[in-house]
């Protein structure tokens, strides 16, 4: 068990337009879902922590207009990124925890952005 | 600030052969939860092992073992008969308590690389 999915796995945007990327707790109920960025070779960097149902906490130096987070359920966070431009083409990686093992994150499999 | 520390950014073995990747840490905190993460070139993070800071002892998964020292605030991993799979990034990670919300400390990483 403990499966969390992204789609898409890989998207392609011009330079202005928005791209929303899903993350998915598929066999368990996330209660924290976390969003990270990582540049290639490079270590993951926290963006936001997002709580089902309350606004997401997001970590200092990250635009929170630019990077909208929503927690709709406790299956479902999606990272919005807003006029996007190409420095924003990175790799998106969102994890999960469960109600009462809150140390342990599950890890979806990542989604590469790529802004012309 | 509580960090972790990674000082080898690259590493090679050649298959059949141990290797040992080093981390340390700084928390003022007295249990946590300590963890290797591998991502290979899929990007996928996948677990390797984790530490609770008040078990002495060292957590072992099959060719995989830790040496952790408490005191030192040292949490090595060493991979026994290393195989071409286990070429990838390892993370050391470290969270300070089992709370909601709480983001997993990623150190910078180690590019292992398995040779034949």
């Amino acid at each position: 068990g403990a499966v969390v999915s992204q789609h898409p796995s890989w998207v392609i945007c011009k330079s202005g337009t928005s791209v929303k990327i899903e993350c998915r707790s598929l066999d368990f109920q996330a209660t924290t879902m976390f969003w990270y960025r990582q540049f290639p070779k490079q270590s993951l960097m926290l963006m936001a922590t997002s709580n089902e149902g309350s606004k997401a906490t997001y970590e200092q130096g990250v635009e929170k207009d630019k990077f909208l987070i929503n927690h709709a359920s406790l299956t479902l966070s999606t990272l919005t990124v807003t006029s996007a431009h190409p420095e924003d083409s990175s790799f998106y990686i969102c994890s999960a925890s469960k109600a009462g093992i809150f140390y342990e994150q599950y890890f979806g499999p990542g989604t590469r952005l790529t802004v012309t | 600030a509580q960090t972790v520390t990674q000082s080898q950014p690259e590493m090679s073995v050649q298959e059949a052969e141990t290797v040992t990747l080093s981390c340390t840490y700084d928390t003022s905190e007295n249990n946590y939860y300590l963890f290797w993460y591998k991502q290979p070139p899929s990007r996928q993070m996948i677990l390797v092992i984790r530490q609770e800071a008040y078990k002495q002892q060292n957590a072992t998964e099959n060719r995989f073992s830790v040496n952790f020292q408490k005191a030192a605030k040292s949490f090595s991993l060493k991979i026994s008969d290393s195989q071409l799979g286990d070429t990838a990034m390892y993370f050391c990670a470290f969270t300070p308590t089992n709370q909601a919300g709480t983001a997993l400390i990623f150190g910078k990483g180690t590019t292992l690389s398995v040779s034949s």
